[in-house]
């Protein structure tokens, strides 16, 4: 059964730091999502993505935070300076072309800024 | 701007028993998707159950089923047979089907749900 891959599935980094968070979708999926839970709290979304182009972003993704489809295959999100309230687990998710489709989720990265 | 509503931060049941987990929500629109997901110690979102709300009929899934009360904006997910396996966190989450608009998933704060043996 094809599924959402993530990696890697714990970073660990210094505050102010770069770091790359890398997503391969369900192969003939056009819609692609990041989504972030800080731990125990709820999910919330960050941004999605059809086109190769955002079509929406929250307030959370701010200037700190990019996404890119460098390849065809790999979705990722960047996030340019980390802060120590970057710390969550995030989540990439993808889905087919019909709107009625529903969204598959990776397992997650957890991402933890030190 | 939508909102979904958990009002149950943990619940428990005993295994074989059925346990009823709330959700409600509040939207302007009429046509929307809804969803349980299901959140284990492993952290993944695993998609138990949707609804559509042009649809009367709740969805079942085996073991797992709704109650849907659209002019109530209530969503309730009922596990029958409770197994040791369906302990985790529960999120309710909310998308929009109008096309132009929206279709991020809006999620509630979650239910731990515990089940003994």
């Amino acid at each position: 059964e094809p599924e959402v891959t993530q990696t890697p599935s714990h970073q660990v980094t210094q505050m102010g730091q770069e770091v790359i968070l890398r997503c391969v979708p369900i192969s003939n999926h056009l819609y692609f999502y990041w989504y972030r839970q800080i731990l125990g709290q709820k999910v919330e979304f960050l941004v999605s993505f059809y086109n190769n182009e955002i079509s929406e972003k929250s307030e959370i993704f701010d200037d700190q935070f990019s996404v890119e489809r460098p390849d065809g295959s790999n979705f990722t999100l960047k996030i340019r300076s980390t802060k120590l309230e970057d710390s969550a687990m995030y989540f990439c998710a993808s889905r087919g072309l019909a709107v009625y489709n529903e969204q598959f989720f990776g397992p997650g990265t957890r991402l933890t800024v030190l | 701007a939508q909102t979904v509503t958990q009002s149950q931060p943990e619940m428990s049941v005993q295994e074989a028993e059925t346990v009823t987990l709330s959700c409600t929500y509040d939207t302007s629109e009429s046509d929307y998707y809804l969803f349980w997901y299901k959140q284990p110690p492993s952290r993944q979102m695993i998609l138990v159950i949707r609804q559509e709300a042009y649809k009367q009929q709740n969805a079942t899934e085996n073991r797992f089923s709704v109650n849907f009360q659209k002019a109530a904006k209530s969503f309730s997910l009922k596990i029958s047979d409770s197994q040791l396996g369906d302990a985790a966190m529960y999120f309710c989450a909310y998308r929009s089907a109008v096309t132009y608009n929206t279709d991020k998933l809006i999620f509630g704060t979650g239910t731990r749900l515990q089940v003994f043996p």
